[in-house]
């Protein structure tokens, strides 16, 4: 059973499209993340996700918005596509009571606009 | 900025012997730092944290030391076995990335062992 699943797992789409990847985790957790890995190969946080509070990178453009319909769901939505949003995008998940408070990992959705 | 460093892109190791893979950060305020593995096609996995009151945690091949002085800590695996080829990612906690809070990483090793 895949603890920590995102679909697609591969997206080629045109530029200025929406867009939307899906998470789910069945680990029970609390907490949710989505990471960028760039063309550089840095692994960034977008967003983090509990309790209905969005903690979000300030960084992180206004098109790209997380969407929570549950705890074990967290949906990273794309707006109006751009070049430069082409990347693997990973979801994750942890749980607060736990020390270290350690992420899970979903296999990553990679993006590519053209 | 990069508040983690891994300075090197790959390392190659013989089957057998020690595979040391090194991790600098620059934030005195991390409170925990991890190591994470990553095959090709797939999401990092955890493999080994050390919390930043600690010098040193041992778990089966794998032993992470941590020098809080030099802002420095390394990864250990011995002996090193040809499923260990991977990439290695050092990340931090405790700083959150531009407000959000979340684990802050390194660019990776790439490590290759060889038979």
């Amino acid at each position: 059973d895949t603890a920590v699943s995102q679909t697609p797992k591969y997206l080629v789409t045109q530029m200025g499209n929406d867009k939307s990847i899906k998470c789910e985790q069945n680990l029970g957790h609390d907490t949710m993340y989505w990471y960028k890995q760039d063309s550089k190969k840095f692994l960034k946080i977008m967003f983090s996700y509990n309790n209905k509070e969005l903690i979000i990178n300030e960084t992180v453009p206004n098109r790209f918005s997380p969407k929570s319909p549950d705890k074990a769901h967290l949906n990273l939505h794309i707006n109006s596509l751009e070049l430069g949003d082409s990347a693997v995008y990973f979801c994750a998940s942890s749980t607060r009571t736990s020390v270290p408070e350690t992420q899970y990992f979903g296999p990553g959705t990679r993006l590519l606009v053209l | 900025d990069q508040q983690v460093k891994q300075n090197s892109p790959s390392l190659s190791v013989q089957e057998g012997r020690i595979s040391i893979l090194n991790c600098d950060y620059t934030n005195s305020m991390f409170d925990y730092f991890l190591w994470y593995k990553k095959y090709p096609a797939e999401g990092p996995t955890f493999l080994i944290s050390i919390s930043s009151i600690k010098d040193k945690n041992e778990d089966g091949r794998f032993t992470v030391f941590l020098n809080k002085s030099a802002k420095h800590l390394s990864l250990h695996i011995v002996p090193s076995q040809p499923g260990d080829s991977a990439v290695y990612f050092c990340a931090a906690r405790g700083v959150t990335g531009g407000g959000a809070d979340g684990l802050t990483f390194g660019k990776g090793t790439h490590l290759i062992i060889q038979p």
